[in-house]
């Protein structure tokens, strides 16, 4: 059974960068989705885009465009999400999640275990 | 594009059955047939319970089923059980630019 493995909690000063990774376990990396959401202290998910490693390209939440970009290594099944420009508002647990966006279906399953960025001075 | 709107909170005794609801518009919920449900308890994961409205992974109890009907879905847990007081969350494709919007959340509370 698949399963996500994220990297560690981190705490970024406001205008920094953020990079996170999202290893995958078990088959069929390439042809699905791996997507990133978040989750603010006490608020609902926000889902952040995503990328089909087959495919290479990626789609993003109108939200984020322009500040975060999302890959993946097909070579490692690892996905990516860099985000730029945190400010405290970027404090949040975000997620991994394989799934399918799209008239295709929408489903997010499974999901990583997350992780917390907390951006302070 | 609003998220869509769910209640704050719910609560009910075991047993029964429940009905959270979640409503959007003519651009998400109304338009496409492509709404999960997810099942959140505190300080862990969300967990996927629906998709495409009304299917169930394997893994899930036929205690949760799910329903739309123009532009609100709804999801039903019946023989509720103390292990279902959790967060949960709905979710809508809402097209080629926008793509994915959730509500806020309901928090469900078993008496």
């Amino acid at each position: 059974q698949e399963q996500l493995v994220q990297s560690g909690p981190d705490l970024k000063k406001p205008g920094s960068s953020v990079k996170l990774s999202c290893k995958a376990s078990g088959d069929s990396f390439n042809t699905y989705a791996i997507n990133w959401l978040r989750q603010a202290p006490g608020q609902g998910l926000e889902w952040m885009g995503g990328i089909i490693p087959l495919f290479g390209t990626a789609n993003y939440a109108p939200k984020f465009q322009g500040r975060v970009t999302i890959n993946a290594d097909e070579s490692t099944s690892t996905g990516y999400m860099e985000l730029g420009s945190l400010t405290s508002d970027d404090t949040a647990v975000y997620y991994c999640a394989r799934g399918r966006v799209g008239t295709t279906g929408l489903w997010f399953d499974p999901w990583g275990q997350g992780t917390l960025i907390t951006v302070s001075s | 594009q609003s998220a869509l709107t769910q209640p704050a909170s719910v609560s009910g005794s075991p047993g029964q059955s429940i009905t959270l609801s979640c409503t959007g518009s003519s651009s998400d919920i109304g338009a496409y047939n492509l709404v999960s449900w997810y099942q959140q308890h505190p300080g862990k994961a969300p967990k996927l319970l629906i998709y495409d409205v009304n299917k169930r992974p394997l893994e899930i109890s036929d205690r949760f089923s799910g329903s739309k009907s123009g532009n609100t879905a709804s999801l039903t847990i019946s023989g509720l059980q103390a292990e279902d007081e959790a967060d949960y969350h709905c979710c809508s494709y809402a097209g080629n630019y926008i793509y994915v919007i959730f509500g806020g959340g309901t928090k469900l509370t078993v008496l």
